[in-house]
């Protein structure tokens, strides 16, 4: 299985900071990446795919890049609503895997 | 818009089988594949496998591989996942997620999901 290692586990930043995570692949998964952003209680929500698509009414604060092996989420410019738990997720090969998980809090 | 609507919690003992319904509205129902994911307390998010709503072709997870089955019942565009042989590692909340590509060539990322169903294996 294709392990996907995000860092860091936690994040503490402020409301206007920008904030960088990282997410590797243990192989190479090309630019079959999506990022999620999930609040707790309530289902995933995907905010990026094929490494830097912005999925549609996400806000363009958001941005991704990478290839390979090595990806990144970047906020450019954190709003209170942003302040949850990230995943990444490989699907170029099965089983489909996501990263453990980074969560944002507020400093 | 497109919505999927989960059945309800269920709390069921070591050894029994749970079955989760995943209704789906705003879109076609058989043009794209249901993926289901589960997230188990305190741990992130695993794949379980998808379904091919359109011919009821399935891939699953090999971690999964005898203990699920995924169909659907086209008549009332529902999705269904059943796991069998449950312990208390299975305690967890359960999501359908359609995939965003249409079609069946591919698969990509998740763009809808379910609420979640929350699942309590428990003696």
């Amino acid at each position: 299985d294709i392990q996907m290692t995000q860092s860091p586990s936690t994040l503490s930043a402020s409301v206007g900071d920008r904030v960088t995570i990282t997410c590797r692949a243990s192989q190479s998964i090309n630019s079959w990446l999506a990022w999620y952003q999930q609040k707790p209680g309530k289902a995933p929500k995907v905010l990026i795919y094929k490494t830097s698509s912005l999925e549609s009414g996400v806000p363009s604060t958001f941005s991704g890049s990478g290839s390979g092996t090595e990806f990144t989420l970047t906020i450019s410019s954190l709003q209170p609503d942003d302040f949850a738990t990230y995943y990444c997720q490989q699907y170029k090969t099965y089983p489909y895997t996501f990263g453990q998980g980074t969560k944002l809090e507020i400093k | 818009q497109v919505r999927l609507v989960q059945s309800g919690a269920e709390v069921t003992k070591p050894g029994a089988s749970v079955k989760v319904s995943c209704k789906a509205s705003g879109y076609i129902f058989t043009g794209q594949y249901m993926h289901w994911v589960r997230q188990v307390p305190g741990q992130g998010l695993e794949w379980m496998g998808w379904m091919n709503p359109s011919s009821g072709g399935t891939k699953y997870a090999q971690k999964f591989l005898g203990r699920v089955s995924m169909t659907r019942d086209t008549s009332i565009n529902t999705a269904y996942m059943e796991l069998t042989g449950l312990t208390s590692d299975d305690t967890g909340v359960y999501y359908c997620a359609r995939d965003s590509y249409v079609g069946f060539s591919g698969s990509f990322s998740f763009d809808s999901w379910g609420q979640g169903s929350l699942v309590i294996v428990s003696s």
